[in-house]
C-alpha cells in the first residue's frame, strides 16, 4: 500500500517564476493538506483541500492556490516566486478528519 | 491563536532516557502528536495521545500529558544513535469546524556514542 507519494522530489525555480508540486494522497485517503517547512522551522499549514475545495486556509498569500482531482490527487501552485517561498513542501493526506500521513516533501529553491 | 513552543536542543549519551518537552495554548485540541524527521526526509508519526488520556506508552516511547497545564512530553527509553533526529509536537486544532496540525518549531536530538 503506497503511502503519500510527492513529486518532484528537488525543484530550483528563479524568482517571479511559477510552479506546481504534486501529491499523491495514500490509498483511501480523501483529504489532502499542504505545508511549508522552511529551513529550522516547523511546518507550517498552508491549506486543505476535501471533495475537490479548499475548505481551510493558512495565513499564506493569494500567490499560493491548489486544486484537487476526482482521484484526491492535488497540486499546489506558487506565483511570481519569491526567495522567502525556499522551503520544504509537505503534503499530508487522510481520511476526512485526524490520522495525517505525510509524504517525503518537495525541497523548492528560489534563486 | 494556536501556538506550540519546544525547546530546540536536546544532547544525550546512548542508553540514557531522552525527555522532550512541549506547551500547547489550544484546549480544544482532541489529539496531540509526536513525529520525526530525518535529515532530508519527511515527517514520520511516531505516536499521539488523546486529549483525555494521561499518559500513554509504546514500546521505548512515553507521553505524558498534563492538560491542565497544556504540557507534553515524549520520553524515549535507551535512546540510541539512530534516534537522532529533530522531534515535533503538534496539536490538532481546528478552524471552522475542520481540523489541521499545528506545529511546534522543534528539538533537535544529539544522540552520542
Amino acid at each position: 500500500d503506497a503511502g503519500v507519494t510527492q513529486s518532484p522530489t528537488h525543484l530550483i525555480k528563479t524568482r517571479g517564476q511559477q510552479v506546481t508540486l504534486r501529491c499523491s494522497p495514500k490509498s483511501g485517503h480523501d483529504t489532502v493538506s499542504w505545508y511549508q517547512q522552511a529551513l529550522g522551522q516547523g511546518p507550517q499549514f498552508i491549506f486543505q483541500y476535501y471533495e475537490e475545495e479548499e475548505r481551510q486556509r493558512g495565513n499564506f498569500p493569494d500567490r499560493f492556490s491548489g486544486h484537487q482531482f476526482p482521484n484526491y490527487s492535488s497540486e499546489l501552485n506558487v506565483n511570481a516566486l519569491l526567495l522567502g517561498d525556499s522551503a520544504l513542501y509537505l503534503c499530508a493526506s487522510s481520511l476526512s478528519e485526524g490520522g495525517y500521513t505525510f509524504g517525503s516533501g518537495t525541497r523548492l529553491t528560489v534563486v | 491563536g494556536e501556538d506550540v513552543e519546544q525547546s530546540l536542543f536536546l544532547s544525550v549519551r546512548e542508553g540514557d532516557s531522552s525527555v522532550i518537552n512541549c506547551t500547547y495554548t489550544d484546549s480544544s485540541s482532541t489529539y496531540l502528536y509526536w513525529y520525526k524527521q530525518e535529515p532530508g526526509a519527511g515527517l514520520q508519526l511516531l505516536t499521539y495521545i488523546f486529549s483525555n488520556m494521561d499518559m500513554k506508552q509504546d514500546q521505548r516511547l512515553t507521553v505524558l500529558l498534563n492538560k491542565k497545564d497544556k504540557h507534553l512530553s515524549l520520553r524515549i527509553a535507551d535512546t540510541q544513535t539512530g534516534d537522532s533526529a529533530i522531534y515535533f509536537c503538534a496539536e490538532n486544532t481546528r478552524n471552522s469546524g475542520y481540523s489541521t496540525l499545528t506545529f511546534g518549531k522543534g528539538t533537535m536530538l544529539l544522540v552520542s556514542p
